[in-house]
């Protein structure tokens, strides 16, 4: 499977603590991008990274966000001090940045419920 | 601020039938346009796009048209097929702008039945 993965698939945890969830973008995607949906809405963009470098953030992504992508291949975003609002399905896409349409691919998403 | 709007949240179709989907949008600057399909528990899987260049775009049984005057585009699904039933979301972005990221409607349910 060449597509892009995202682990884990599932997580359940207490307020307050910490998550950490991992994107593997398609082979030789430059481009990495973080979303969040929430149910009955369409996903919402968070943070994307060209190569290793954050580009652009969303004003959704507080501080207790952050997201990294060390060598421009995986990308890691966690959630510090997790809140019950912080519920929702965690997408992430790649993007292979060719010719004039950057068209984004998505992986299965991770389900974080915070009780 | 909700820049791409899908006023439909759903759509029943018998199956063999024409489903039209339909999806508006406000930012002037959005100049890619790209439908995705999304089953419950996966994410977005990519269906068609189009390039404001253009103003309809063909793939097997999946056309979108796009009205730029109107911000205006749709998906035609012909013939609708029962594993079709899913949630189609419409999505935007600038990409003449250096502003690749999407910009999403809140969804479809589309139903086909048997």
């Amino acid at each position: 499977d060449t597509g892009v993965s995202q682990d884990p698939r599932h997580k359940i945890t207490k307020r307050g603590q910490n998550v950490t969830f991992r994107c593997d973008p398609i082979s030789e995607h430059n481009r990495l991008y973080w979303y969040r949906q929430t149910l009955g809405q369409g996903p919402e963009f968070l943070t994307y990274f060209q190569n290793e470098a954050q580009l652009e953030k969303s004003r959704l992504l507080s501080d207790r966000f952050s997201a990294e992508r060390p060598k421009g291949s995986f990308s890691t975003l966690e959630i510090q001090r997790t809140e019950q609002g912080d519920s929702a399905m965690y997408l992430c896409a790649s993007s292979p940045l060719k010719g004039s349409a950057d068209t984004q691919y998505f992986g299965p998403g991770t389900r974080l419920t915070v009780l | 601020d909700q820049q791409v709007k899908q006023n439909s949240p759903s759509l029943s179709v018998q199956e063999g039938r024409i489903s039209i989907l339909n999806c508006d949008y406000t930012n002037s600057m959005f100049d890619y346009f790209l439908w995705y399909k999304k089953y419950p528990a996966e994410g977005p899987t990519f269906l068609i796009s189009i390039s404001s260049i253009k103003d309809k775009n063909e793939d097997g049984r999946f056309t979108v048209f796009l009205n730029k005057s109107a911000k205006h585009l749709s998906l035609h699904i012909v013939p609708s097929q029962p594993g079709d039933s899913a949630v189609y979301f419409c999505a935007a972005s600038a990409q003449g702008s250096n502003d690749y990221k999407l910009s999403f409607g809140a969804g479809t349910t589309v139903t086909v039945r048997a």
